[in-house]
């Protein structure tokens, strides 16, 4: 079974300007999960999307947004960027959605880098 | 907010000995607990999950949770060079996943 792919895997993009990233869940999965990861932050939890509804969201401002296709496919958008947005973005896709506690398996990620 | 705090490490032990990692986590309310397993420039790859009070085995490795100390580890026996990597560990709600920022864990050939 083909695993959780994203793309682009890097991207670069100047300040003010907005980019959309894209990730493809396992087959029969319905939730996915957007992550933030950098050094000095960690690992942290952005949004999730189960059935095309947005059901859970951290703690980030309103330029990060995302949708979720019928698919399940889901793309998470980010306008207006600022050099702290420069990250690795990672999404995960579990069978059940996130309060299920299924297992979350995470894609490759897609290296924002913003100048 | 929600907090799992883990020593970032590195952590260095020999090959074949037991390397013991530890978090705490700071939500009364997580139900379930997970270590995943990160090598550099690659994406977080589940290693344990954990739910009730207890050790669970799995091959070389054990989670033992402690609810009432808000405690998890992970232990693996007989390191091996290949588990030098980041564990993260991370503590689930209803609302998602929250992570502490990793132990950095080195095995010396």
């Amino acid at each position: 079974k083909a695993g959780v792919t994203q793309t682009p895997r890097y991207l670069i993009k100047t300040r003010g300007q907005q980019v959309t990233l894209s990730c493809s869940p396992i087959s029969g999965h319905r939730s996915v999960s957007w992550y933030q990861q950098t050094p000095g932050q960690g690992l942290q939890f952005l949004f999730e999307y189960f059935s095309e509804t947005q059901r859970n969201k951290g703690n980030f401002p309103g330029r990060f947004s995302g949708r979720q296709f019928s698919n399940s496919r889901s793309e998470m958008n980010v306008s207006t960027l600022e050099l702290g947005d420069s990250a690795l973005y990672l999404c995960a896709s579990s069978l059940g959605a996130l309060s299920s506690w299924d297992t979350q398996y995470f894609g490759p990620g897609t290296r924002l880098t913003v100048l | 907010q929600k907090e799992v705090e883990q020593n970032s490490g590195p952590l260095s032990v020999p090959e074949g000995a037991i390397a013991s990692l530890n978090c705490t986590y700071s939500d009364r309310g997580s139900q379930s607990f997970f270590w995943y397993r990160q090598y550099s420039g690659k994406s977080p790859e589940l290693i344990m999950s954990i739910y009730s009070n207890g050790d669970k085995e799995d091959g070389r490795f054990t989670a033992q949770l402690n609810k009432a100390s808000q405690y998890v580890s992970l232990l693996i026996r007989d390191s091996q060079p290949s588990d030098s990597a980041t564990y993260l560990c991370a503590s689930g709600g209803a609302d998602g996943l929250t992570f502490g920022k990793g132990t950095h864990l080195i095995i010396q050939p």
